[in-house]
């Protein structure tokens, strides 16, 4: 299957700060990458829908100054939380669409802000 | 939006089947079935899509109801690795794609 990497697997940050969490399709392109946050015993909940070359659609309630995402390439996004706070710690997780239907997800990313 | 799946939480001894449901108050275009372990990222078991084409695993099968905008997994004689939190996805108008609200299943010697 395809392989999805996330970088870095944990990061603990903090508060004020910044941190870029990069998100890469190894053996595909991806036009499309979505990224997830999912808090202890929650589902996943969608956060943007990302595409290539283009601005990024966020959901209802993400702000989008504060989870900035870029797709720069059909290989790489990333998500950079700014100024980040305590009430930002959690599992990040990125997926990068393949097959038009099929997602393949990354590893996750588990960011903690002190 | 966010499909609402059922039960919350079933367990199981081993060989015992199991059916999980998800239901979406949206018009569905396709569902996805995913299992997540703890700490780990969700894993891809099975797509459904409208007009009936399946793709998948083996032992674990799923049905699509369209018109009712439901879908079922089955898992049959279950086995310890089965452990896990399942998700159902679904693709609603708009090419978004949302996450249910999770069934854990724990598989039990």
């Amino acid at each position: 299957g395809a392989v999805v990497s996330q970088h870095p697997s944990w990061v603990i940050c903090k508060s004020g700060t910044s941190v870029k969490i990069e998100c890469r399709s190894l053996d595909f392109q991806a036009t499309t990458m979505f990224w997830y946050r999912q808090f202890p015993k929650q589902s996943l909940m969608l956060m943007a829908t990302s595409n290539e070359g283009s601005k990024a659609t966020y959901e209802q309630g993400v702000e989008k100054d504060k989870f900035l995402i870029n797709h720069a390439s059909l290989t790489l996004s990333t998500l950079t939380v700014t100024s980040a706070h305590p009430e930002d710690s959690s599992f990040y997780i990125c997926s990068a669409l393949w097959d038009y239907y099929e997602q393949y997800f990354g590893p996750g990313t588990r960011l903690t802000v002190t | 939006q966010q499909p609402v799946q059922s039960p919350q939480a079933v367990i199981l001894r081993e060989g015992e089947d199991a059916v999980i449901n998800c239901s979406s108050s949206k018009a569905l275009y396709s569902v996805h079935w995913y299992r997540q372990k703890h700490g780990e990222a969700p894993v891809f078991l099975m797509i459904l899509l409208k007009g009936g084409e399946q793709k998948g695993h083996e032992k674990i099968s799923a049905s699509f109801n369209e018109k009712k905008q439901q879908s079922s997994l089955y898992l049959t004689a279950s086995q310890l690795s089965y452990s896990g939190t399942y998700f159902c996805g679904t693709v609603q108008l708009g090419n978004q794609f949302y996450f249910g609200t999770g069934t854990s299943l724990t598989v039990i010697p």
